[in-house]
């Protein structure tokens, strides 16, 4: 069975500041996607990244970037110069390839991160 | 950019009614996803539907719960006697490769 642990409940910063959300994942597989999703206060789930498990290089994407690690299992990703907008609650997720035709996402429990002007 | 819809945006009915819920996933994605999430909980799998058929379904989808494709476009998630417990906000999501999940808006059932 998947798990997916995020630590941080709730985090609120001042606008510009880097914040970093932390992600924890458990899976025996050895192939799994992670993701970040996003859902601000409108409630939907906005895609924001993705990584694979054979791919650990770690990148940034504008203002985002993320910090993949397979040997401690986490998948941080951290904002940086954070903006009032970024205020939403952020999910990490896990799937696996388990040779079928579904890959489910595990979600972990958010954490809400406020951004104050 | 191509999206996923859903409809309605909100439903309220009474315990022991049927609710479907609709969903139109974007147009050259094969695999198709139903997840809920209660208020203030985290985003719970419900099913997922690939080539015409249920893949995988947890535990919350009891018999009460169904899904189909009718007509090639559309997903639908139908609830047949809902209860208390089933007010929550229902998300549908369709990918086109097997990884990457693109979710609807979210349909907020509230349970009577």
């Amino acid at each position: 069975a998947q798990k997916v642990t995020q630590a941080q409940t709730e985090i609120s910063v001042v606008e510009k500041e880097d914040v970093t959300l932390d992600c924890v994942y458990e899976t025996r597989d050895t192939t799994y996607y992670l993701f970040w999703y996003k859902q601000p206060p409108s409630g939907e789930l906005v895609f924001l990244i993705r990584r694979n498990s054979f791919d650990e290089q770690n990148e940034i994407s504008g203002r985002y970037s993320w910090n993949f690690q397979k040997s401690t299992s986490s998948f941080n990703f951290t904002i940086t110069a954070s903006q009032v907008v970024d205020s939403a609650v952020y999910f990490c997720a896990l799937s696996v390839d388990s040779g079928g035709s579904n890959y489910k996402l595990t979600f972990g429990k958010g954490t809400l991160l406020t951004v104050n002007p | 950019e191509p999206e996923v819809t859903q409809t309605p945006s909100h439903q309220v009915t009474q315990m022991g009614q049927e609710v479907i819920l609709r969903c139109v996933p974007i147009s050259n994605h094969l695999y198709f996803y139903w997840y809920r999430q209660i208020l203030g909980q985290k985003v719970e799998f419900l099913v997922s539907f690939y080539n015409n058929e249920i893949s995988e379904k947890s535990e919350i989808f009891d018999d009460q719960f169904s899904v189909e494709r009718p007509d090639g476009s559309n997903f639908t998630l139908k609830i047949r006697s809902t209860k208390l417990e089933d007010s929550a906000m229902y998300f549908c999501a369709s990918g086109g490769d097997e990884e990457t999940q693109y979710f609807g808006p979210g349909t907020r059932l509230l349970v009577l």
